[in-house]
């Protein structure tokens, strides 16, 4: 069964700071992961997605990192800003056509970034 | 383009009633997932549809079922309504079923039970 497990589940930085949040999966089967994030209240925003053959993607301030081997995902954020609040989230898509469709969810870390 | 869909945003319902959830996936996408969100559980998979089948279903009892129409629009229903279904229930849309190209959510309906 895989399970997803996100640490530190609360995160409180200074603006300015650069900063790493963990998610480790139990199941190197994955077909993708995809890091999220969520506003209190809202929908999920698609950050960033790599897929299995993948070893980072990057957007901006944001680089995701994937190691299957040791199932596990860093999302590096670069100077951070009170903007960046909000709880993120990494989900894994498992290999098999009886996976389409279903991510398998962390329980996020919420990140709060002080001017 | 135009996000995904979901309608009501907010819905409040009494237990033992039915309710029916909207979701319109990006126009062109053809799967739509759904979850259920809760601060104890976090997000569950409920059910995904492709070409108006069923793909995948998670683990919930018989009370949660949905549907896609020839459009893509999706619904889901929950029948019988208990006060643990209280959540927020997000819905996803992928261009196929299996697609590598991830997967964009919906703003959610809040289900309150009461």
């Amino acid at each position: 069964k895989q399970e997803v497990t996100q640490i530190p589940a609360a995160l409180s930085v200074p603006e300015g700071e650069n900063l790493v949040l963990n998610c480790s999966f139990t199941d190197s089967a994955i077909y993708n992961l995809q890091w999220f994030r969520q506003d209190p209240g809202k929908g999920l925003t698609s950050l960033l997605l790599i897929q299995s053959s993948q070893r980072e993607q990057t957007s901006g301030r944001l680089n995701a990192s994937l190691d299957k081997s040791s199932g596990r995902s860093t999302l590096y954020i670069a100077a951070s800003q009170p903007g960046d609040s909000a709880t993120y989230l990494c989900a894994v898509r498992r290999t098999g056509s009886s996976n389409t469709g279903k991510l398998i969810f962390g329980q996020g870390t919420t990140l709060q970034v002080k001017p | 383009k135009a996000g995904v869909t979901q309608t009501p945003r907010y819905l409040i319902k009494t237990r033992g009633q039915q309710v029916t959830l909207s979701c319109s996936p990006i126009s062109g996408h053809r799967s739509v997932s759904w979850y259920q969100q809760t601060p104890g559980q976090g997000l569950q998979f409920l059910f995904e549809y492709f070409s108006e089948t069923q793909r995948n279903k998670g683990n919930f009892p018989g009370r949660f079922s949905g549907r896609q129409f020839s459009n893509s629009r999706s619904e889901m229903n929950v029948s019988t309504l208990e006060l643990g279904d209280s959540a927020l229930y997000l819905c996803a849309s992928s261009l196929v079923t299996g697609d590598s190209g991830g997967y964009t959510f919906g703003s959610g309906t809040r289900l309150t039970v009461v």
